[in-house]
């Protein structure tokens, strides 16, 4: 099946740095989602990507629909505390506009 | 505000028992999905309903089931055939994006089942 590949899987950070993770697939994607999750919450929407070579920004996140197709970028600037938790990659699965397959999710911890 | 409920948010049961986990939308969202999340392996989807009264398996649903009688209601049943039920389940709902057709998905808060 289409499946996302997340990495990192975990990142320690200090306040202030910058982070970098992206997703890859081996399947081609027309839209790529960016969810983060907070301890013990349901995932929140960050950013919706849905044209190849998309940068779109929110904030500190930036995030790209890579020209492939297959891959797509989350970098956060200038990390705070709240940053913390799991941020996940979403496509919709092949065939269907209405399921969504998901990354396993990269861990971020900031360390003040 | 709209959005997802879902309850109770801390579950606990014994062996052998079924629990019946709640999901409200107040979104007017025709779709709605449970997923099941474990540690590090991300969200996998159990069953899913595009509309009333009819839903379809997702990737995991051995030991689940579902039923969609009102559009803001998508109640999920751990049954004991379920035989690693401890997880946190997450309910959602979707609208499209207009542009490209996909669905984006607005989670609840989860609910946390424990089997002792």
């Amino acid at each position: 099946g289409q499946q996302l590949n997340q990495s990192p899987q975990s990142m320690f950070i200090q306040e202030g740095e910058d982070v970098s993770m992206n997703c890859t697939s081996s399947s081609i994607f027309n839209t790529w989602l960016w969810y983060k999750q907070d301890p013990g919450e349901g995932p929140v929407l960050l950013i919706a990507l849905y044209k190849a070579g998309e940068l779109t920004s929110n904030g500190r996140l930036t995030a790209q629909f890579g020209i492939t197709r297959k891959d797509s970028f989350l970098n956060i600037s200038a990390s705070i505390p709240s940053d913390v938790g799991i941020y996940f990659c979403a496509g919709p699965m092949r065939g269907s506009n209405y399921k969504l397959t998901f990354g396993k999710g990269t861990l971020l911890t900031v360390n003040p | 505000d709209g959005g997802i409920t879902q309850s109770p948010k801390y579950l606990f049961r014994k062996e052998g028992q079924n629990v019946t986990l709640s999901c409200e939308q107040n979104l007017n969202h025709d779709a709605m999905y449970w997923y099941r999340q474990d540690p590090g392996q991300g969200l996998r989807l159990i069953y899913y309903s595009q509309i009333v009264n009819d839903f379809q398996k997702g990737d995991i649903a051995e030991g689940y089931s579902v039923s969609r009688e009102k559009k803001e209601s998508f109640p999920l049943t751990v049954t004991s055939a379920q035989k690693n039920p401890t997880a946190f389940y997450l309910c959602a709902s979707s609208s499209r994006l207009a542009s490209s057709g996909a669905n984006v998905l607005t989670f609840g808060a989860g609910s946390r089942l424990t089997v002792l």
